[in-house]
């Protein structure tokens, strides 16, 4: 069976930092190029950065862009989020994703979400 | 900065056709997706590269594009249908500048 377990989320002050963390298993973790997505509550989805399947490619929205840095360790089939200077826009469901395309199909998966609340 | 433009909203009555349209300057480009959401759940990929159904996914989902624009199809739309719809690609720069459409919610009436 196919998992993504989020975890670190909680309540954090403006300016802290937090260290999100997706372990991935039911599947080839090392295939996958991964994302981590948020989601406001009551608001729609937003992409906020991406790795590469060996990490030696990474992107960020520019919202997070210089605050949040995306990493992964393969031999442990987890991806991690570190996220500094926390602002109160930054409050969201904080969603895993991995994904891989072949030629022929792709193959998507999300966990359930952690909870980051930024508030003072 | 990049933006997928989507309908807020879409309504149809149980067994018609739902239309939800995604517009975008690089889609021409990049593959695009869609992912179905409930409330309380997680999304589900329902349509991948612009018109491929992933396995599992009713036949009555299809998507296309035309240029600019990318367009999910519910065929004989039922109750469990009802849920929010967001297109997914790319800018012109590449892999990693994901962005997601607006979303859509799908009322059945």
């Amino acid at each position: 069976e196919v998992q993504l377990v989020e975890s670190g989320g909680g309540v954090v002050r403006p300016g802290g930092s937090l260290r999100l963390s997706c372990a991935a298993s039911g599947f080839t973790f090392d295939d996958y190029g991964m994302s981590w997505v948020r989601q406001a509550p009551g608001k729609g989805l937003e992409w906020v950065s991406g790795i590469n399947w060996n990490g030696g490619s990474t992107g960020y929205a520019n919202s997070v862009k210089g605050r949040f840095t995306i990493s992964r360790d393969n031999a442990k089939n987890s991806l991690y989020l570190q996220m500094n200077s926390l602002r109160a826009e930054d409050t969201a469901l904080y969603y895993c994703a991995g994904r891989y395309c072949s030629s022929t199909s792709c193959y998507d998966y999300w966990g359930q979400g952690t909870l980051v609340t930024v508030s003072s | 900065s990049y933006e997928l433009t989507q309908p807020p909203s879409v309504s149809v009555s149980p067994g018609q056709t739902a239309r939800i349209t995604c517009s975008g300057d690089a889609l021409p480009k990049q593959s695009a997706y869609w992912y179905q959401q409930k409330p309380g759940q997680a999304p589900v990929m329902v349509i991948y590269k612009d018109s491929e159904r992933p396995s599992g996914i009713p036949e009555r989902f299809s998507g296309s594009s035309s240029g600019t624009t990318l367009t999910l199809t519910i065929s004989g739309v039922q109750a469990e249908d009802e849920a929010d719809y967001y297109c997914q690609s790319a800018d012109y720069s590449g892999t990693w500048d994901w962005v997601f459409g607006g979303g859509t919610k799908l009322t059945v009436l």
